[in-house]
């Protein structure tokens, strides 16, 4: 298994440019999220999905986009890009959702910097 | 989810076994407390998790007082790799829709050679 995969590693976006993070795992986990990270800070939840066609919004989801219509994929979308979302985007999944004691499986990590 | 309180660093000497604590006073019945770490800039990777008995596996112990108020992440034989940010979380298990991780600043270990 790949695991959860991110594409790009890196990204520069102009402020008011649009793009979107990829992320995939191939381990058939219901449960998908995605955080950020900014420097000397821990991990803040931005949307999760805990399956195909559902998602909610973490503690900080404003500026971002998800949708989840496949179990496999959960793609992150900045309609208008701000330079206070300069950070570092990772996405992880688990098996079932965290409603039982599962372990969450974490991709690389995606950095992205709007000048 | 209940609030953890970490040291923001640690130093270690490269084989031994190296002690990280958290508080949680506040935890509840049904909340778990769950370890990661981030090795400079990669995604968290987890560790270990327990509820109120303590537990093993190939990469650490966790040591949960019989209050559930606090714990210890031992990893038995520290070395170089092992220098990473450790975040302790705690969270319910039986709440579904709540379903997320609280990170903390968590723990910088350096593993001294």
């Amino acid at each position: 298994n790949a695991g959860v995969t991110q594409t790009p590693k890196f990204q520069v976006l102009k402020t008011g440019q649009s793009m979107t993070l990829q992320c995939a795992q191939d381990m058939n986990h219901e449960y998908m999220s995605w955080y950020r990270q900014d420097p000397g800070m821990g991990l803040r939840l931005i949307h999760y999905s805990v399956g195909a066609g559902i998602t909610d919004q973490g503690e900080v989801p404003n500026g971002y986009n998800v949708s989840r219509s496949t179990t496999e994929d959960f793609p992150l979308r900045l309609l208008s890009a701000a330079p206070s979302q300069t950070s570092v985007y990772f996405c992880a999944s688990s098996p079932q959702g965290l409603a039982v004691s599962y372990e969450q499986y974490f991709g690389p990590g995606t950095r992205l910097t709007v000048t | 989810d209940a609030k953890t309180t970490q040291p923001p660093s640690m130093d270690c000497a490269e084989g031994r076994a190296a002690n990280l604590p958290c508080n949680h006073s506040t935890i509840s019945g049904n909340e778990y407390v769950y370890w990661y770490r981030q090795i400079h800039s990669q995604g968290p990777q987890y560790i270990i998790h327990g509820l109120k008995n303590n537990e093993t596996n190939e990469m650490a112990s966790l040591i949960i007082t019989e209050d559930r108020k606090s714990s210890t992440l031992i990893l038995p034989h520290a070395t170089l790799r092992d220098t990473a940010v450790y975040y302790c979380i705690v969270r319910s298990g039986a709440n579904f829709g709540n379903e997320k991780l609280t990170f903390g600043t968590g723990t910088r270990l350096t593993i001294i050679p």
